[in-house]
């Protein structure tokens, strides 16, 4: 079965900085990998996803992923980041068969001013 | 705009009582999904649909039933609700047809459950 693993439960950056989110994944075949965000009291957004090709992903509000194969990871990031990014990430991997998604447990994104 | 709608947004409600939690979406979207988040956790699929008259269970067992008469609509219902219920309830959609198969799930805005 698949899984993800997000190992930062939280984290804490200044407004500005980089940021990048972890994200490993467990998948016996070519995986499809997405990254929503959640906002508090909200659904889950869409950030990106990867399904083939070219392993750096564009996605909205200037994050981008890295898809590595030899590594199982798909980690999310942004070269600056802002205030209003502060939320929860999941990472996720679709089942093909029954094309539903496997959540990561999420990481926490707090931003200082 | 096409989007996927959740009501009510928040429920509180007593032991024992039958609740149901509404999900429509108006983008003729096939597939359509119930996962449940527990506070600060990842979300875990407890029901899906492949279309009208199709419901499988998910990952995670639940005591909860849904039903997929119409192709915009697929509610989760619960016959008696207990506090182990208390959580945040999500729905998602997605459509098989198109350039890519492997379409992405739109979510609505959730339900949050706290049963008393």
């Amino acid at each position: 079965a698949q899984s993800v693993t997000q190992p930062d439960i939280h984290i804490t950056v200044s407004e500005g900085a980089s940021l990048e989110l972890r994200c490993n994944y467990s998948y016996g075949a070519t995986p499809y990998l997405f990254w929503y965000v959640q906002s508090p009291g909200q659904g889950l957004q869409l950030l990106l996803k990867y399904f083939s090709g070219d392993t750096l992903v564009q996605g909205i509000k200037g994050f981008e992923a890295e898809f590595k194969r030899s590594q199982s990871s798909f980690n999310l990031r942004k070269p600056s980041v802002h205030w209003s990014d502060a939320a929860e990430y999941f990472c996720a991997v679709m089942d093909t068969g029954r094309r539903a998604l496997t959540f990561g447990s999420g990481t926490r994104l707090q931003v200082q001013p | 705009e096409a989007d996927i709608y959740q009501t009510p947004r928040y429920l509180v409600i007593g032991t024992g009582k039958k609740i149901t939690l509404e999900c429509s979406q108006t983008m003729g979207h096939d597939k359509m999904y119930w996962y449940q988040q527990d506070p600060g956790m990842e979300l875990h699929l407890i029901h899906y649909s492949y279309g009208v008259n199709s419901t499988e269970k998910g990952d995670l067992s639940s005591e909860s039933t849904v039903s997929r008469i119409r192709t915009e609509h697929f509610p989760l219902t619960l016959e008696s609700a207990r506090p182990s219920h208390t959580s945040q309830y999500l729905c998602a959609s997605s459509s098989t047809s198109g350039p890519s198969s492997y379409n992405e799930q739109f979510f609505g805005p959730g339900t949050r459950l706290t049963v008393l």
